[in-house]
């Protein structure tokens, strides 16, 4: 039974670029997550997304960040015009129903 | 603003011994709690859950501890081995805007711990 897959693992823009992130969750699970993780940081909660909706946003900065979870396909991340400080370690996590998130092993954004 | 930190950054320990890690939160309703273990260049993987009417539940070779009175979480791991050598989060759950079942995590900052051979 495969894990949460995410790809690319790494991913290098330049400013201005777009970055496009993607998340597969396990099968059977409808959850998806996906958190922010600076160098030495823990992980900071962006979105909650279920199939086709977004469920909590509260983490997701107002401006360039945007994510959905078609009924076919990964969960998406976009960044729009990507800056420096946008560089992180981006995970994704999925779950059956509530509580126990399993983790993908993440993807990690430069921005040069 | 309330958020879940941890009190060492990083622990060192011997082989064989045992490790103890600790976590203060400040978010009285929080009322489930995680621990997980992050290694190098991969993601979180969940260690061990508890729910705030636990004070202790034991898996294999680690313990967690509640005491809701002071705040405090810890995590215990039993005769450490170098596989254990990682980041260690706790992290709270919240309940989602919308209220429904599922719930996003406040991780703390992380303690590295390294076992020592």
């Amino acid at each position: 039974n495969a894990g949460v897959m995410q790809n690319p693992r790494h991913l290098v823009r330049r400013r201005g670029q777009e970055a496009r992130l993607r998340c597969s969750p396990m099968k059977g699970h409808s959850h998806v997550y996906w958190y922010r993780q600076l160098p030495e940081e823990g992980l900071k909660f962006m979105v909650y997304l279920q199939k086709e909706n977004i469920i909590d946003e509260s983490g997701m900065p107002k401006e360039r960040f945007s994510a959905e979870f078609p009924k076919e396909g990964p969960s998406i991340l976009r960044i729009q015009q990507v800056v420096r400080g946008d560089s992180a370690a981006y995970f994704c996590a999925s779950s059956p129903t509530y509580n126990e998130q399993f983790f993908g092993p993440g993807t990690r954004l430069t921005v040069l | 603003g309330e958020s879940v930190g941890l009190h060492l950054p990083t622990l060192s320990v011997q082989e064989g011994d045992n490790s103890i890690i600790n976590c203060a939160y400040s978010n009285s309703a929080s009322d489930y709690f995680i621990w997980y273990k992050q290694e190098s260049g991969k993601g979180p993987q969940f260690i061990i859950d508890i729910r705030s009417n636990m004070d202790k539940r034991q898996g294999q070779r680690v313990t967690v501890l509640l005491n809701k009175t002071v705040k405090h979480l810890s995590l215990q791991i039993a005769a450490t081995q170098p596989g254990d050598s990682a980041v260690y989060f706790c992290a709270e759950n919240q309940r989602s805007a919308s209220g429904g079942s599922n719930y996003k995590l406040t991780f703390g900052k992380g303690t590295l711990l390294t076992v020592n051979p």
